[in-house]
């Protein structure tokens, strides 16, 4: 039974590209959330996304920013125009459903940007 | 605003001793606590977890301590050894009604010394 699979694990791009990075979730979870760590930092939230509808993008950056889970294929988190400032690691989460009693998010191996 | 505090920022343990590391949470509005286990260069992996209304829950040599009124939490981890250096991450998971989202404290750097 696979983990939650990221890629691609390290991503370099110079600054004004766009970074795309992909998540596919666990067998059997439908939930999936993206997670910015800066280094030396803490996890941070950035979006939750079940199939086809954004559910809480409060993370998120207003501008440059973007977050999808298609019916098919991987969720997609998409960073237009890169800066320097984007270099950090992107993780992924999955989790079975949203309702109580069920909590566990298994996270991916993550992708990590630099922005040269 | 650091809805989640985290301590120490790091920690030398000798093999064999006790590692603790303690969290303390800012509103009411979580309903799970999770502990992530994250080594260099690879994702946070769940470690333990304790729901509110569970004061203590123990996983072979890992413990978590919960006490709801003084809203703090704390991983214990008896028997320490050097493969549990590594840097772990305390958490607390918003209520579905405000959106599921785990937040984090700035993580603790544990080392083992043999």
């Amino acid at each position: 039974n696979a983990g939650v699979m990221q890629n691609p694990r390290h991503l370099v791009r110079r600054r004004g590209q766009e970074a795309r990075l992909r998540c596919s979730p666990m067998k059997g979870h439908s939930h999936v959330y993206w997670y910015r760590q800066l280094p030396e930092e803490g996890l941070k939230f950035m979006v939750y996304l079940q199939k086809e509808n954004i559910i809480d993008e409060s993370g998120m950056p207003k501008e440059r920013f973007s977050a999808e889970f298609p019916k098919e294929g991987p969720s997609i988190l998409r960073i237009q125009q890169v800066v320097r400032g984007d270099s950090a690691a992107y993780f992924c989460a999955s989790s079975q459903n949203s309702g109580a009693g069920t909590y566990e998010q298994y996270f991916g191996p993550g992708t990590r940007l630099t922005v040269t | 605003q650091q809805q989640v505090k985290q301590s120490p920022q790091s920690l030398i343990v000798q093999k064999g001793g006790i590692s603790i590391i303690n969290c303390a949470y800012e509103n009411t509005a979580f309903d799970y606590f999770p502990w992530y286990q994250q080594f260099p260069g690879k994702g946070p992996a769940l470690l333990i977890a304790i729901r509110p209304d569970v004061s203590e829950k123990k996983e072979g040599r890992f413990t978590i301590s919960f006490n709801k009124s003084a809203k703090q939490f704390s991983l214990h981890i008896m028997d320490s050894q050097p493969g549990d250096s590594a840097t772990y991450f305390c958490a607390a998971r918003k209520r579905p009604e405000y959106g599921n989202k785990l937040v984090f404290g700035a993580g603790t750097i544990l080392r083992v010394k043999s």
